[in-house]
């Protein structure tokens, strides 16, 4: 049961380009949303998260767009950097922290 | 701050074999999670702690995995029988006390290969 879907396994963009990856969800009741990014060999680093109350939260170089009526949320990241390069997981929790978590898009910057 | 500490980094057992795995929160955390990431899926949570109780073990297949979280701070993830399914990342979050709106912190995670 694939409550959260990152239906682009890769993506790639040009350095100093925008890079938007996006979720899909299908349970209504999740209310909060995060995105992880991951690094080969290490655990999920938290980036950036959206409480259903909001439809967007910025946090420098990274947005957060939610779209409740869709069940849609997606993150931009401009300019993109090659630092960024990395997999990014959307999760989404309802309320008691049980988060699920999507499959991964794999992001790659390229100089 | 000392982030979540995980070991082994790598483990290579025979199907059949007994495996655990250790996990140190980030301290204060009274909230611990352990992780199953398959190749290719996203992290899925098997066992959730608040302190030393179990909060939600629903995904955990309790036939052959086990966890435990004594005094409320480390715990261990045990399988006994590994089957060639159990081999992937398995990872250990926790969180502070309030567990409804909270980030979750991961270790570097334990890679498991079933052979």
């Amino acid at each position: 049961d694939q409550q959260v879907k990152q239906n682009s396994p890769s993506l790639s963009v040009q350095e100093g380009r925008i890079s938007i990856l996006n979720c899909d969800y299908t349970n209504s009741m999740f209310d909060y949303f995060l995105w992880y990014k991951k690094y080969p060999a290490e655990g999920p680093t938290f980036l950036i998260s959206i409480s259903s109350i909001k439809d967007k939260n910025e946090d420098g170089r990274f947005t957060v767009f939610l779209n409740k009526s869709a069940k849609h949320l997606s993150l931009h990241i401009v300019p993109s950097q090659p630092g960024d390069s990395a997999v990014y997981f959307c999760a989404a929790s309802a309320g008691n922290n049980d988060m699920r978590f999507g499959a991964g898009t794999r992001l790659t910057v390229k100089p | 701050e000392a982030g979540v500490a995980q070991s082994p980094r790598y483990k290579i057992i025979e199907k059949r074999q007994s495996v655990a795995f250790w996990c140190n929160p980030i301290s204060g955390h009274a909230t611990l999670y352990w992780y199953q990431q398959i190749l290719g899926q996203g992290p899925k949570l098997l066992i959730q702690f608040q302190n030393n109780g179990v909060v939600d073990d629903s995904q955990l297949p309790k036939d052959r995995f086990s966890a435990e979280r004594l005094k409320g701070v480390d715990s261990t993830l045990k399988i006994q029988p590994a089957k060639l399914e159990d081999s992937a990342v398995y990872l250990c979050a926790s969180s502070s006390s309030d567990p409804t709106w909270d980030t979750q912190y991961f270790g570097p995670g334990t890679r498991l290969t079933v052979l």
